[in-house]
């Protein structure tokens, strides 16, 4: 089975603000995902293969990185970027990571 | 514009079972690309099992293995995945999702769930 590991677990950050989550993969992957997840709310696709922003997604979100390590940039926090932010992988069946809690 | 629409909450008894259905409405239904994810309260989403697109079989997550039955009529457009021998750990919200395909040029797939179910809560307790 391939893990998912993500860090911070949890970040707090001012309106405006550059935020960067790292996903480490337990192996080299390629079908990297990112999803936001409100309370109360289904999560939202907001990257696939590590960067391909989902259609409707606003542009200060962005993804990279290769391999093993991965990234989810939000550059200029918005008061509705709260949420969680969890990366998942499809490489081999789907494992997601364990979250990471964005506050402002 | 595709929805999956989920059936109502649900209160169980440890060792009961439960069934939730995922219905599609909006676009085309194919059962090899759902699958199911449930958040327990206060930790993340964890992949319970489903059809992934280009395998042939339906896979069930290890830890579910034994206890989770998936299944799909075509005919209705909806899925449905029932848990039995339910223990309070089992109190979640359970979520369906869609899984699409994208082929690069490559020929490499890229899969993501892209559309959601609102979720269905599901309380065990005596």
């Amino acid at each position: 089975d391939i893990q998912v590991t993500q860090s911070p677990s949890s970040l707090s950050a001012s309106v405006g603000d550059r935020v960067t989550i790292t996903c480490r993969a337990s192996q080299d992957i390629r079908n990297l995902n990112w999803y936001q997840h409100k309370p109360g709310k289904a999560p939202r696709l907001l990257l696939y293969g590590a960067f391909a922003l989902q259609t409707g997604v606003p542009s200060r979100f962005s993804g990279g990185g290769y391999g093993t390590d991965f990234t989810l940039t939000i550059d200029g926090l918005q008061p509705e970027d709260v949420a969680t932010y969890y990366c998942q992988q499809f490489d081999n069946l789907i494992t997601f990571g364990p979250g990471t809690k964005v506050d402002i | 514009q595709v929805q999956l629409v989920q059936s109502g909450a649900e209160v169980k008894k440890p060792g009961s079972s439960v069934k939730v259905s995922c219905k599609t409405s909006g676009g085309t239904f194919s059962s090899q690309s759902i699958v199911w994810v449930r958040q327990a309260p206060g930790q993340g989403l964890e992949w319970m099992g489903g059809s992934i697109p280009i395998l042939t079989t339906k896979h069930i997550a290890q830890k579910f293995q034994g206890r989770v039955t998936i299944t799909a009529n075509d005919s209705t457009s909806t899925a449905y995945i029932e848990l039995s021998s339910l223990k309070s750990e089992d109190t979640a919200v359970y979520y369906c999702a869609r899984v699409t395909t994208v082929t690069q040029p490559t020929g490499y797939n890229y899969f993501y769930m892209d559309v959601w179910g609102k979720g269905t809560t599901v309380i065990v307790s005596s």
